[in-house]
């Protein structure tokens, strides 16, 4: 168990479904991140939020959206997606809003588009 | 563009022996280093984080940063079969005043033999 929740933690849903990833830590990080994860591979920055506010986006396609409604709370939410964007989404946190501090991780949400 | 390079593996390593894992890394300007440990299809978890020159130690576990030649190491003392897992070097910094991601190595794959 880690103390970054994610939710669900599993999703199928086809390319025209519209959803939403959800991520919560309790921890008074004020550094929250969106990672994707392909089979075999590292994980890939998405999104940076330092202090509620998007400071990095690495390139996304706009069917990735996120939103950070609090200082605890992190979402993505997907729409049209692609059978390529099927991954494992990492949400993380940092204490240190420079992200100089460790991240930890959620225990993820595995993702499948049909 | 930030690289963090290690040796893919698979290394082998006896039981009860040390097993050393390297990493070398482009950005002269990184600040904190970072080993996460990942079981098949888990999510990473912290094993250790650096961010001065020599070592540091955290029970079996050693990590090491040489600055000068760019280049970390985890060193874990008597294996255990448990272990066996890919380990993940990630790098942060600088962050230019805002939170920055991890830029991870592709990771090496890393097994105990009983």
């Amino acid at each position: 168990d880690t103390e970054v929740t994610q939710t669900p933690k599993h999703l199928v849903m086809g390319m025209t479904n519209k959803k939403s990833l959800k991520c919560e830590q309790h921890m008074g990080h004020r550094a929250m991140y969106w990672y994707k994860q392909k089979a075999k591979k590292p994980p890939e920055l998405m999104f940076v939020y330092s202090y509620e506010k998007l400071s990095i986006n690495e390139s996304v396609p706009s069917r990735f959206s996120p939103e950070c409604p609090n200082s605890s709370l992190l979402n993505l939410h997907l729409h049209a997606l692609q059978p390529e964007d099927s991954a494992l989404y990492l949400c993380a946190s940092s204490q240190d809003h420079r992200g100089l501090q460790p991240q930890h991780f959620g225990d993820g949400t595995r993702l499948s588009i049909l | 563009q930030k690289e963090v390079e290690q040796n893919s593996g698979p290394l082998s390593v006896p039981e009860g022996a040390i097993a050393s894992l390297n990493c070398t890394y482009s950005d002269r300007g990184s600040q904190s280093f970072f080993w996460y440990r990942q079981y098949s299809g888990k999510s990473p978890e912290l094993i250790m984080f650096i961010y001065s020159n020599g070592d540091k130690e955290d029970g079996r576990f050693t990590a090491q940063l040489n600055k000068a030649s760019q280049y970390v190491s985890l060193l874990i003392r008597d294996s255990q079969p448990s272990d066996s897992a890919t380990y993940l070097c990630a790098v942060n910094g600088p962050s230019g005043g805002g939170a920055d991601g991890l830029t991870f190595g592709k990771g090496t794959h890393l097994i105990i033999q009983p």
